[in-house]
């Protein structure tokens, strides 16, 4: 069964800077997906940014970036001039390629952006 | 065009209890997955639905049911509820099964058993 580690419960960044939250996972698989997630007080998850275990090239969009290791099995976000929108629960997520869009979630991260 | 809509937003059952909470998915989507949330942990899978049939199930004892509807809303349903019961619920629509680029959640239902 694949997992998902998250080693840092908390996190702070100063408004405007850059701040990277870790991830690592564990499969047997060799295609799959890879997902950052947000969970804002609303509770609801928004998606962030999407990684194909295929490509190469680190995925971004906007301010978020991802740094995609796959034989190290490290998928870390870096969210770059941090905002105070940017707080809230973040969450990596794994899918593998079959059929079935079960995602398999890591603990979170929370972070927490100082003005 | 509506986001996926849960139903109820917060709820309080005792212990023993039957709980029933609604999700409608996205329009286009047939796909239709629930999580639970405890306080405090990531999300776990529950139950994936297409097409009316279970496609998927998540490591939840017999308590836990669900079932989708013709209009590919769903319900799921929890039996004989227990105080570790007490979670937020999430729903999640998808085009189908297969696309892993669509995966849209709702707010969750919030369930306290006391």
């Amino acid at each position: 069964a694949q997992t998902v580690t998250q080693s840092q419960p908390e996190m702070s960044v100063q408004e405007a800077e850059t701040v990277t939250l870790s991830c690592t996972y564990d499969t047997s698989e060799s295609d799959y997906y890879l997902f950052w997630y947000k969970q804002p007080p609303s509770r609801q998850m928004i998606l962030v940014i999407r990684q194909e275990a295929y490509k190469q090239q680190n995925a971004t969009e906007n301010r978020f970036s991802v740094n995609f290791q796959k034989a190290a099995k490290s998928f870390s976000l870096k969210i770059s001039d941090s905002q105070l929108g940017d707080a809230a629960m973040y969450f990596c997520a794994y899918r593998s390629a079959g059929y079935g869009n079960k995602l398999v979630f890591g603990a979170g991260t929370i972070l927490r952006v100082k003005s | 065009d509506a986001g996926v809509t849960q139903s109820p937003t917060h709820l309080i059952k005792t212990r023993g209890q039957h709980v029933t909470l609604r999700c409608s998915p996205i329009s286009g989507h047939k796909s239709v997955s629930w999580y639970q949330q405890v306080l405090g942990q990531g999300p776990q899978f529950i139950f994936q639905y297409y097409e009316k049939e279970e496609r998927g199930r998540g490591n939840f004892p017999d308590r836990f049911s669900a079932r989708q509807f013709p209009n590919y809303s769903s319900e799921l349903n929890v039996n004989a509820l227990l105080l570790g019961d007490s979670a937020l619920y999430l729903c999640a629509s998808s085009l189908n099964p297969a696309d892993g680029n669509t995966i849209y959640f709702g707010e969750g239902s919030w369930l306290t058993v006391v």
